[in-house]
């Protein structure tokens, strides 16, 4: 069975500082990890995901997250804040074939401090 | 390209009665899947579809159920509604199944269940 946790359901930063949203994740094969942003009253869009290339990866809007095996964790990051950056943001796991589908995360809602 | 359409936007129904959710994927793309998204259980996946067949299945009752035509296009079916089936509703289409390919998310249906 595969599970997701991300630490912090809320999390600020000021406009122009790191961002850092983490996510712990549990799966019995080598997993496919994604992080997915939601903007207010609309659907998902994906950021980036890894699936057993380059353990760091580069998405879109400057973020990116690195796979560390040995932590379980795909935190994401981005070096500087900007107010649009404002929005809820789920991690998620699956595994190959996808039998248990997609599995999300409680989500970390953004906060940009201007 | 023309993203991925869900109708109806908004739905209020009552306990009891039955109703049927429409998505259109991107054209070109085979999988479909849909989601549940609540404020208590967060993002949950109900079940993918692919060329017509129903791949993979989320932990959910035999009232939800789904569908998925020969042009791609899915509906999904809730019977006897209760309250907690109120939710947004996501669909996600994306060119192969299993979750690999990205997955692009439509703007949702939100279900009212009185």
């Amino acid at each position: 069975a595969q599970s997701v946790t991300q630490l912090g359901s809320h999390v600020s930063v000021s406009e122009g500082a790191l961002v850092l949203l983490r996510c712990n994740y549990s799966s019995s094969v080598p997993p496919y990890l994604f992080w997915y942003v939601q903007y207010p009253n609309q659907g998902l869009q994906l950021l980036l995901k890894y699936t057993s290339a380059a353990t760091l990866v580069k998405g879109i809007n400057g973020f990116e997250a690195e796979f560390k095996k040995s932590e379980t964790s795909f935190h994401l990051t981005k070096p500087s804040a900007h107010m649009s950056d404002a929005a809820e943001y789920f991690c998620a796991v699956s595994e190959l074939g996808g039998a248990d589908g997609l599995t999300f995360g409680k989500g970390t809602h953004l906060i940009i401090q201007p | 390209k023309a993203g991925v359409t869900q109708t109806p936007r908004y739905l209020i129904k009552t306990r009891g009665q039955q109703v049927t959710l429409s998505c259109s994927p991107i054209s070109g793309h085979r999988s479909v899947s849909w989601y549940q998204q609540t404020p208590g259980q967060g993002l949950q996946f109900l079940f993918e579809y692919f060329s017509e067949t129903q791949r993979n299945k989320g932990n959910f009752p035999g009232r939800f159920s789904g569908r998925q035509f020969s042009n791609s296009r899915s509906e999904m079916n809730v019977s006897t509604l209760e309250l907690g089936d109120s939710a947004l509703y996501l669909c996600a289409s994306s060119l192969g199944q299993g979750f690999v390919d990205t997955q692009y998310f439509g703007p949702g249906t939100r279900l009212t269940v009185l």
